[in-house]
Formats: structure tokens, sequence, C-alpha cells
């Protein structure tokens, strides 16, 4: 069966300071990968979608990027964070062919300080 | 108008109460639809994916409106585990990458 893990759960930052989230997905090949956020209260918003290796779409233009080194393994990074990029970032697969149906990761929850 | 919109309620309801959700959306050309739940602080999870004859799990029962563009989940004989944001999401073209998700329905069974 398929599993999906992202890491670390909580992490509390200081604003200027790098991030790195990453998520990696088991027992599936060349799945879309999804990163998303939601801010406290709010719905969900795609930062970034990916349908293979080295394959990147941004949605919302701001100071995270993405990448996608191997074909189950996707990174959130940030080279300097701001207050306004606390959230809960939450990674999620689906197969490549079919209806779409994304499956979550537990989420890592930041906050910048 | 949004691409997807829900009612935020809350929705406070009675254990044992049948309680319903609607959800609209905008793209005449959608495809597939599906409802997430997701608890405080947790991840969405897949509650059901909605068919275009109407389809049934246990206490809940999805159902399309195609003509009027709204897709619907009823739960009978609410349980107090049943308390949770139901998210709504579409898939505007089969296949396609993205989904689009409601900003969610919050149900709060009261005992």
């Amino acid at each position: 069966s398929q599993t999906i893990h992202q890491w670390p759960a909580t992490l509390v930052q200081p604003v200027g300071s790098p991030l790195s989230l990453e998520c990696t997905v088991e027992g599936t090949s060349n799945p879309n990968l999804y990163w998303y956020r939601q801010a406290a209260g709010r719905g969900l918003q795609l930062l970034f979608y990916s349908v293979g290796i080295g394959q990147i779409s941004s949605e919302v233009p701001q100071n995270l990027s993405a990448s996608r080194p191997q074909d189950r393994q996707f990174i959130l990074s940030s080279k300097k964070l701001l207050l306004s990029d606390s959230g809960f970032y939450l990674c999620a697969w689906s197969n490549p062919s079919g209806v779409n149906i994304q499956y979550f990761g537990a989420g890592t929850r930041l906050s910048v300080l | 108008r949004k691409e997807v919109e829900q009612d935020p309620g809350p929705f406070n309801v009675p254990e044992g109460a049948t309680v319903a959700f609607n959800c609209t959306y905008s793209n005449s050309a959608s495809q597939s639809f599906f409802w997430y739940r997701q608890d405080c602080r947790k991840e969405p999870k897949l509650l059901m994916s909605v068919y275009s004859s109407g389809n049934e799990d246990g206490r809940f029962t999805a159902q399309l409106n195609r003509a009027s563009q709204y897709i619907s989940l009823l739960i009978r004989d609410s349980k107090l585990s049943d308390s949770a944001t139901y998210l709504c999401v579409v898939n505007p073209r089969g296949g396609y990458q993205k989904v689009t998700f409601g900003t969610g329905t919050k149900l709060q069974v009261i005992p």
C-alpha cells in the first residue's frame, strides 16, 4: 500500500532563517506531488505541484521554492522566512492517471517568529 | 464567483440528527467531485467520491446536481466523532493535475 511521510511535524523558526521541508512517498511510482499551505482558519492554498522529477509548477509567487530530486521525494524550501510564511504545510500525492484523488501527509505546523 | 463555495458553518447539531451540507462549483465542465474530512489540526482525509448517480457509504450519502452545479453530503444519525470540517473538492477536468478545495464546512455534534 502507499504511504506518505512528511517531516518535521512542528517547526519554530526565526524570521529570515532558511526552511527545508521534506516529503516522501512509498509504494507508488511517478506520483503527482503537491505542496499546500493552510493558514489558521483558512482553506488549502496550492503552492507547487510536480508531475515528474525536476518538473515543478508554481501556483503562487512568493519566497518559497520546491524541488523534486527523486521520483518520490518533494522538498519545500525558503532562503529567508517571513512572518507570513507561518501556517500548516501539507504534502500530497495522487496517481498520475485517473481522477486525481489526493492523499495527504500528516503536515508540518510552521511558526515563524 | 469562487470556483468552489461552501457555507463555513459551524453547524451545531445534536447526536442522532441528520445534517446536510452543500457545495457549489462554478465550472460546468468539472468532472470529478469528492468530500474530504479534516479533523482539527490534522490533514484532510478522503471521505468519499461523489458519483453522478449518487452514492452512499454507511451513514453518509453524497449527491451531485450538475444542472444546478452543486454537490451535497448528508450525514444521518450524527455521532460525536463526526465533528470535523468537511471539505468539498472539485476536479475541473478529468485527469488534470490540480483540484480545487473548498474552504470547508465545520460540523459540531453536541451530546
